[in-house]
């Protein structure tokens, strides 16, 4: 069955870096786009990035740009989220999401982890 | 950016109503529509792809139409265990943005 893990979320201060890491099973990884969504407490969905089976194609949101680098490894069925100079607007939780037909949707998410930026 | 508006942002309905629920695109994403659920505390769920395609083991009774800028989530009989937020995402362009969500809860 598909599972993914997130993992790497906690109390950062504002300016400081978080590495996020996303564990993938029960599925080929290296055929899969690969997203990051966060959701804010009690606020909505926002994507936050988005990266090709290959790794070659990437994009983000503009709320992130110059700040957050999303990156894979296929050999170890891993997705990443490099998180620098956060903010205290990047506290949210953050789900990894298996996205299927080329990105057009995401099928499966895992159970999130938060990340709280905080004095 | 594409803008995704949906109406209402909350209902109450009892077990067995129909519920509809609008997504509105600030442009044309023909038919690149996604519905997910979320319930408290959870990961969300998708339940619709390509506006009107179920997601496999998805109940009937949820439904997706439309295509261009609107579209509606329909539920034809809702049930105890639909009370949750609803959101909608396009998938025409990036960045993949989101309605602000409907909370269906109960009457």
């Amino acid at each position: 069955q598909v599972q993914l893990v997130e993992s790497g979320g906690g109390l950062v201060k504002p300016g400081g870096s978080l590495r996020l890491s996303c564990a993938a099973s029960g599925f080929t990884f290296s055929d899969y786009y690969m997203s990051w969504i966060r959701q804010a407490p009690g606020k909505g969905l926002e994507w936050v990035s988005y990266i090709s089976s290959s790794g070659r194609t990437i994009y983000y949101a503009d709320s992130v740009k110059g700040r957050f680098t999303i990156s894979r490894d296929n050999a170890k069925n891993s997705l990443y989220l490099q998180m620098n100079s956060l903010r205290a607007e990047d506290t949210a939780v953050y789900y990894c999401a298996r996205d299927a037909r080329l990105g057009d949707y995401s099928d499966y998410w895992g159970q999130g982890t938060l990340v709280t930026v905080s004095s | 950016d594409i803008q995704m508006t949906q109406s209402p942002s909350s209902l109450s309905a009892s077990v067995g109503n129909r519920v509809a629920i609008t997504c509105r695109a600030s442009q044309s994403i023909t038919n690149f529509l996604n519905w997910y659920q979320q319930k408290p505390g959870k990961a969300p769920k998708l339940l619709i792809y390509a506006a009107s395609s179920l997601q496999s083991g998805v109940p009937s009774r949820f439904s997706g139409s439309g295509a261009g800028t609107e579209f509606t989530l329909t539920i034809s009989s809702l049930q105890p265990e639909d009370f949750a937020t609803y959101y909608c995402q396009q998938s025409h362009s990036t960045p993949r943005t989101f309605g602000q969500g409907t909370k269906v809860e109960i009457k």
